[in-house]
């Protein structure tokens, strides 16, 4: 079964780079996208980007100076950077498969709050 | 970007009943429309693909039609595990965007 853990610290200072880790089990990353996915307080869902089977990148316009989405096909990981953070940047972080256009596969989810 | 109108924002619901939910986008999608559902834990979990596909797994009561820039999400007979967040979500074009969710309540 495929399985994806997001990981990482649950408090970032302000100005600093947010580093989450999607960690896949049961699907080499090798195949299909691998996207990241927020949700702020409130409810509003933003695509942040993902990483191809390939490993080309695509990025959400609103992100592309701060944001870098990498991989370690031998830990079958991936990885989100976002640079220069904000309090506007607090939110629950996903990490998901996506397969024929749709996120199919989902981690739980990582609350990471930016806070001095 | 394509925005993305999702109605209602809430939706008190009896058990059994029949609801349906709304999104517009703000240009035409061509069907590129997928239907998710978050539980209170979290979890998300794709519904339906290409405007009215269910995914693997999901129940039949959950349908999805539309074309153009109107779409629903239709249940057609409300279960206890319904309650939850429900999202449309676009890949017409880069970024795909979401709708604004609309929360399933209890009545």
């Amino acid at each position: 079964e495929v399985q994806l853990q997001e990981s990482g610290p649950g408090l970032v200072k302000p100005s600093q780079s947010l580093s989450l880790t999607c960690s896949v089990t049961g699907y080499s990353i090798t195949s299909n996208y691998w996207g990241w996915i927020r949700k702020f307080p409130g409810n509003k869902m933003e695509w942040m980007g993902y990483i191809s089977y390939s490993g080309s990148t695509s990025y959400n316009p609103s992100l592309k100076s701060r944001i870098s989405i990498t991989r370690d096909t031998s830990k079958n990981q991936f990885f989100l950077q976002l640079n220069s953070v904000t309090t506007e940047d607090t939110a629950t972080y996903y990490c998901a498969r996506y397969r024929l256009q749709i996120g199919d596969y989902w981690g739980q989810g990582v609350m990471v709050t930016v806070s001095s | 970007d394509i925005q993305m109108t999702q109605t209602p924002s809430s939706m008190p619901a009896s058990l059994g009943e029949r609801v349906t939910i709304s999104c517009r986008a703000s240009q035409g999608i061509s069907n590129y429309l997928n239907w998710y559902q978050q539980k209170p834990d979290g979890t998300i979990k794709p519904l339906i693909y290409y405007t009215s596909n269910l995914q693997s797994g999901v129940p039949s009561r959950f349908s999805g039609s539309g074309s153009g820039t109107d779409y629903s999400l239709t249940i057609s007979s409300l279960e206890p595990e319904d309650f939850a967040m429900y999202y449309c979500q676009q890949y017409d074009s880069s970024p795909l965007t979401f709708g604004s969710g609309t929360k399933l309540e209890i009545k």
